[in-house]
């Protein structure tokens, strides 16, 4: 086990609807970055965020944003959720100037 | 093309094979790689890191970086039905934001 932990694990919503996914990093760790994996596919990089600011972001559209809280936790909100939405949804939380990003057990998101 | 491209597999090799899995990469900023393993309806976890070119052995496996080919490798020796899972390839720049760019994945079945 990683340390890093995400709720809920899965979800179910309709296309429109708005969606936040939660992430507890590993302790020591004061980065977090969230990735999205479609079925059968490698995981994508949303965005990162360091010191509560995002650092650094992926192809997404503004409809997908983040938080990061002062205990490093971090929030990925989805809005206007579309069909292609659906896929599950990693959080990696790594310490600043490391590379190596531990990954929890993500949340799988399915948009009807 | 996509900047990480990794051999699609699936495989399936009996206890006991070696196996070996491959990605090659475009981006020659890339510095930092990266082996995950996936079981189905899990996070990456972290089985490899190794910085540019170069061997590194852990127990039975191995990893192996050809910067001047843009090509890496994992072998798993001494293959065992645990083993059975998703491998995903992923790589970064020595830059502030660490972004891992990953392959689509390979999958294995070890059979017993």
């Amino acid at each position: 086990e990683t340390g890093v932990t995400q709720s809920p694990t899965h979800l179910i919503k309709t296309r429109g609807q708005q969606v936040t996914l939660r992430c507890s990093s590993q302790s020591g760790h004061n980065t977090v970055s969230w990735y999205q994996q479609a079925l059968g596919q490698g995981p994508q990089f949303i965005f990162q965020y360091y010191r509560e600011e995002e650092n650094g972001r992926g192809n997404f559209p503004p409809r997908f944003s983040g938080l990061q809280f002062p205990n490093y936790s971090s929030e990925l909100n989805v809005n206007a959720l579309e069909l292609d939405d659906s896929a599950l949804y990693l959080c990696a939380s790594s310490f600043r100037g490391q590379t190596e990003a531990f990954f929890g057990q993500g949340t799988r998101l399915t948009v009807v | 093309q996509k900047e990480v491209e990794q051999d699609p597999g699936p495989l399936s090799v009996p206890e006991g094979a070696i196996v070996s899995l491959n990605c090659t990469y475009s981006n020659s900023a890339f510095q930092y790689f990266m082996w995950y393993r996936q079981y189905s309806r899990k996070g990456p976890e972290l089985l490899m890191y190794t910085y540019s070119s170069g061997n590194k052995e852990d127990g039975r496996f191995t990893a192996q970086v050809d910067k001047s080919s843009k090509y890496i490798s994992l072998f798993i020796r001494d293959s065992q039905p645990s083993d059975s899972a998703t491998y995903l390839c992923a790589m970064s720049p020595p830059s502030n934001d660490y972004k891992l760019s990953f392959g689509a994945g390979t999958t294995v079945t070890v059979r017993a």
